[in-house]
């Protein structure tokens, strides 16, 4: 079956610390991949989205990174964090039809 | 960009009444999905709609898909207490995208 794991489940990260999240799909291959954040009570915004390795497309000029180093696995980066970095953040996949989201990284920046 | 315009905001009921909320696009979009998301977790796919016209069931929930690619609508029946979250519609374009609406937070009086 199908599965979409992400870790850590929360963060808690000084400003100007590093940034890290990975995301990984199982039982499906060349999924497209998506990078979502979402602010406290607001929708999600998407980030980043890639259609294969190596192949990542930014939504919003940011501090923030993204690479896909294998094909089932998506990494969120930062190099220093901001205090507007807080937020959970969503990976999620799909292979044409509906997407599947991760159960997500709450990350507050102190 | 692209923008999903989704209503109401937030919607306080009674136990047992039906519910209806609908989001609109300036653009097209290929599939519409309704989420409901929990606190704290990624969101759940409910409904997805592939086609225009389109009118879809699941349970209590229906959804459709306008005529015009423009927008859909969902409704819950019946409404119980475990029906309480954010519902979040989503247009998938041709790339894969997938643009959400802001939410609409559904709140049920026992």
């Amino acid at each position: 079956s199908q599965t979409i794991h992400q870790w850590p489940a929360t963060l808690v990260q000084p400003v100007g610390s590093p940034l890290s999240l990975e995301c990984t799909v199982e039982g499906t291959s060349n999924p497209n991949l998506y990078w979502y954040r979402q602010a406290a009570g607001r929708g999600l915004q998407l980030l980043f989205y890639s259609i294969g390795i190596d192949q990542i497309s930014s939504e919003v000029p940011q501090n923030l990174s993204a690479s896909r180093p294998q094909d089932r696995q998506f990494i969120l980066s930062s190099k220093k964090l901001l205090l507007s970095d807080s937020g959970f953040y969503l990976c999620a996949w799909t292979t044409g039809g509906g997407y599947t989201f991760g159960s997500g990284t709450r990350l507050t920046v102190v | 960009g692209q923008q999903l315009n989704q209503s109401p905001q937030s919607m306080f009921i009674q136990e047992g009444e039906d519910v209806s909320m609908n989001c609109t696009s300036s653009s097209i979009f290929n599939t519409w999905l309704w989420y409901k998301q929990d606190p704290g977790e990624g969101p759940v796919l409910l409904i997805a709609l592939y086609k225009a016209g389109e009118l879809t069931s699941n349970g209590r929930l229906t959804a459709q898909f306008g005529i015009t690619r423009k927008d859909s609508f969902l409704n819950i029946s019946a409404s119980i207490p475990s029906d309480v979250g954010i519902y979040f519609c989503a247009g998938m374009d041709s790339s894969y995208k997938l643009i959400f609406g802001s939410g609409t937070r559904l709140l049920v009086r026992p």
